[in-house]
């Protein structure tokens, strides 16, 4: 285990839903970051928080929605979203912004 | 602006030979540089790093990686493969003389191993 957590592991969601992911980091880190994976595609940064402060937002549709409430939880709240929207969405943390990144084991989505 | 590459989107190799898995990058100041290993329906785990020193640097699960300035390359090795190495590998990089601290991931190379 790396010690971020991510639930729920799979999700299915209708385009009109609302849902949230939720990420949870035990090691004491200062940054957290979303990633999406999809298929045939590389790694793709979302969104950056370094001390509970965003500081990267990758041109992401605004029906992705980060809340970093404390530096050991992240959501990613989801609305409206479209069927290329389902892909894998992964979690990382690290001590500081550019450290080796600890990722957890993400939640794959799919939008119907 | 920085930049990784990984130029095999496979590897294949027979159980017990080495391995390697090629990596170059492309930064303005010095590189951090990084390997990661996803295996499946997992997120990735971090595999071992390199700032400065020693330019050949051991991680996790028998894996190392050297570091050649000269070539810009950051490639992955391991002197006797196993089939539990089967995974997809991540190099990825960041500019240490950038504020920003984002790294930027390669698109990964999928490694077989085979009995």
């Amino acid at each position: 285990e790396t010690g971020v957590t991510q639930t729920p592991r799979h999700l299915v969601m209708g385009m009109t839903n609302k849902k949230s992911l939720k990420c949870e980091q035990h090691l004491g880190h200062n940054a957290m970051y979303w990633y999406k994976q999809s298929a045939k595609k590389p790694l793709e940064l979302m969104f950056v928080y370094s001390l509970e402060e965003r500081v990267e937002n990758n041109s992401v549709p605004s029906r992705f929605s980060p809340e970093c409430p404390n530096s050991s939880h992240l959501f990613l709240h989801l609305h409206t979203l479209q069927p290329e929207d389902s892909a894998l969405y992964l979690c990382a943390s690290s001590q500081k912004q550019g450290n080796e990144q600890f990722f957890g084991p993400g939640t794959r989505l799919t939008v119907l | 602006a920085q930049s990784v590459a990984q130029p095999e989107d496979q590897v294949n190799v027979a159980e017990g030979n080495p391995l390697t898995v090629k990596c170059t990058y492309s930064v303005s100041g010095n590189p951090y540089l990084f390997w990661y290993v996803q295996y499946p329906n997992r997120g990735l785990q971090f595999l071992l790093k390199y700032i400065t020193g020693d330019n050949l640097v051991k991680g996790s699960y028998g894996f190392e990686a050297e570091f050649n300035k000269s070539q810009t390359s950051f490639h992955l090795k391991k002197p006797s493969a196993l089939v539990s190495d089967s995974a997809l590998y991540f190099c990825a990089v960041r500019d240490l003389n950038t504020n920003a601290g984002k790294s930027t991931f390669g698109d990964g190379t999928t490694l077989t191993v085979k009995p």
